[in-house]
C-alpha cells in the first residue's frame, strides 16, 4: 500500500482481555517503531525494529506488552491482560533508512484502544 | 523533567501573521530534529528537519536550531487557518529513537 497501514483502528476491551494490534509499514522501509500516544500529550516511544530485529524495547511500559515482526514487514503490537491505564492511540511509524535520519518517519492513522 | 519541552498553547495568531514555536531539549548528543504537524483525530505528519546549527527554509516554514543553547523552533509565516494543529518538537538519539515533546497547540484565526 502507500502509506503505513494500522488495524483495527479502534478496540474495545474489556478490562483483563488480551489485544492485538497490527502495522503493516510502507513496502521497502527498514525501520518500524511503535508509540503510545495518550490524550492531549505527545507520542511516548514504546519500541524499535530494524528489518525483524527488534533494537530497542526500552519504552515498553510493563510485561504484558510484547511486539515482534518477524519477517521484517507486519509488526504486531500485543498487550495482555489489558488494564484501564493501557488506554490510548497506539501508533505505528515506518522510516526507509536507520541512523540519524531515522527521524524521517511515516505514521498510521493508529489504533484506539479503549480499557472498559 | 521531560526531555523535551514544549510550551502546550494554545498560541493564537491573526491570519497572515507569523507564528513562532519554541523546543528545549536536555540531551546535549542529540543529534538530529523535526517538526510534525497533528491534526486533530490525525496521525503526525513530517513538516521539517534540521540537522545543523542555522536556519533551514521550506517554503512558509522556517526551523532554526541552536545545539548550545538546546532550542529547536519552527516559524510559520503568512499563517493561514489551515495551519491551525499541534506542533510537535522531535529530537533524535544516535541509537534511532526518536523523542516527542507534548505538542503546541497553535490556532490561526481568521
Amino acid at each position: 500500500g502507500a502509506g503505513v497501514s494500522q488495524s483495527p483502528r479502534y478496540k474495545v476491551a474489556k478490562r483483563g482481555q488480551d489485544v492485538a494490534l497490527r502495522c503493516d509499514p510502507i513496502s521497502g522501509h527498514v525501520s518500524l517503531f511503535w508509540y503510545q500516544q495518550a490524550l492531549g500529550q505527545g507520542p511516548e516511544f514504546l519500541t524499535y525494529f530494524q528489518n525483524e530485529a527488534q533494537l530497542d524495547k526500552s519504552g515498553l511500559p510493563s510485561d504484558r506488552f510484547f511486539a515482534e515482526r518477524p519477517e521484517g514487514s507486519v509488526s504486531t503490537l500485543k498487550i495482555q491482560r489489558t488494564q484501564q491505564e493501557d488506554s490510548a492511540v497506539y501508533l505505528c511509524a515506518s522510516s526507509l533508512r536507520s541512523g540519524r535520519n531515522t527521524g524521517e518517519l511515516f505514521f498510521g492513522e493508529g489504533s484506539r484502544l479503549t480499557v472498559l | 523533567q521531560k526531555e523535551v519541552e514544549q510550551n502546550s498553547g494554545p498560541l493564537s495568531v491573526p491570519e497572515g501573521a507569523i507564528a513562532s514555536l519554541n523546543c528545549t531539549y536536555s540531551d546535549r548528543v542529540s543529534q538530529s530534529f523535526f517538526w510534525y504537524r497533528q491534526y486533530s483525530g490525525k496521525s503526525p505528519e513530517l513538516i521539517m528537519s534540521i540537522y545543523s546549527n542555522g536556519d533551514k527554509e521550506d517554503g512558509r516554514f522556517t526551523a532554526q536550531l541552536n545545539k548550545a543553547s538546546q532550542y529547536v523552533s519552527l516559524l510559520i509565516r503568512d499563517s493561514q487557518p489551515s495551519d491551525s494543529a499541534t506542533y510537535l518538537c522531535a529530537v533524535g538519539n544516535a541509537g534511532n529513537m526518536l523523542t516527542f515533546g507534548g505538542g503546541t497547540r497553535l490556532m490561526v484565526k481568521p
